[in-house]
């Protein structure tokens, strides 16, 4: 089973809020992923990190924003959700860039 | 471009039954190819990694195979059970960067009937 945690597992909101997802591993790896999918569609990558500090931006332009303060917890941010980001969030960890993926459950986001 | 084709789409098959899925990938350089398992509701499980000089792979009733000059890979699922039921998705990674990108097929959807 999977070592990597995400909450919550589903969430619907109104436009305009402020909503935080987030993702605890407790593996020890230091590179984590942020992962966008929607139905019967290839996973698109959105923001990584390689470490405590370091973010980048994935292929998939993106409104949110995330953090790595510890090395187990990277939540990403959407500022003001709007109905374009409904979508599945995966999250997901691995030892080396060429590792395999380790996902979390996923969090289901509908914006109402 | 870059690209990952999986065949078939969706398939159905009866419990007992064997079934081959299909990857095709355009992806270059090449790094690795990877088969991974998601059930509904679920993230992605990984079931098997290969490299440029590996043909086969085996994870229980699972095999992989990779003809990296027609860029080919298959996944063979033997005596098919119903928690077989999932998406099988296909990635390739490439070596073109530190960050050795990712490649993510569409899934083939598989549903074992009793």
């Amino acid at each position: 089973e999977a070592d990597i945690y995400q909450t919550p597992r589903y969430l619907v909101i109104g436009t305009g809020k402020k909503i935080t997802l987030e993702c605890s591993q407790t593996m020890g790896h230091d590179k984590m992923y942020w992962y966008q999918q929607d139905p019967g569609m290839e996973l698109h990558l959105i923001h990584y990190s390689y470490g405590v500090n370091s973010t980048e931006k994935g292929d998939l332009s993106s409104e949110s924003t995330v953090s790595r303060i510890r090395t187990e917890h990277f939540p990403l941010t959407l500022e003001s959700a709007r109905p374009s980001h409904t979508s599945q969030y995966l999250c997901a960890s691995s030892e080396s860039p060429n590792s395999p993926l380790h996902f979390g459950n996923g969090t289901r986001l509908t914006v109402t | 471009k870059n690209q990952v084709e999986q065949n078939p789409q969706s398939l159905i098959i009866l419990e007992g039954k064997n079934c081959t899925l299909q990857c095709n990938y355009t992806v270059s350089p090449f790094s690795n190819l990877r088969w991974y398992k998601q059930d509904t509701g679920r993230g992605p499980v990984s079931l098997t990694i290969m490299t440029f000089s590996e043909n086969t792979k085996s994870n229980g009733r699972y095999t992989a195979t990779l003809d990296a000059d027609t860029k080919q890979s298959s996944l063979h699922i033997t005596a098919s059970q119903l928690s077989d039921s999932a998406s099988y998705i296909c990635v390739v990674s490439d070596r073109g960067s530190t960050l050795g990108r990712l490649y993510f097929g569409r899934g083939t959807q598989l549903t074992v009937w009793p």
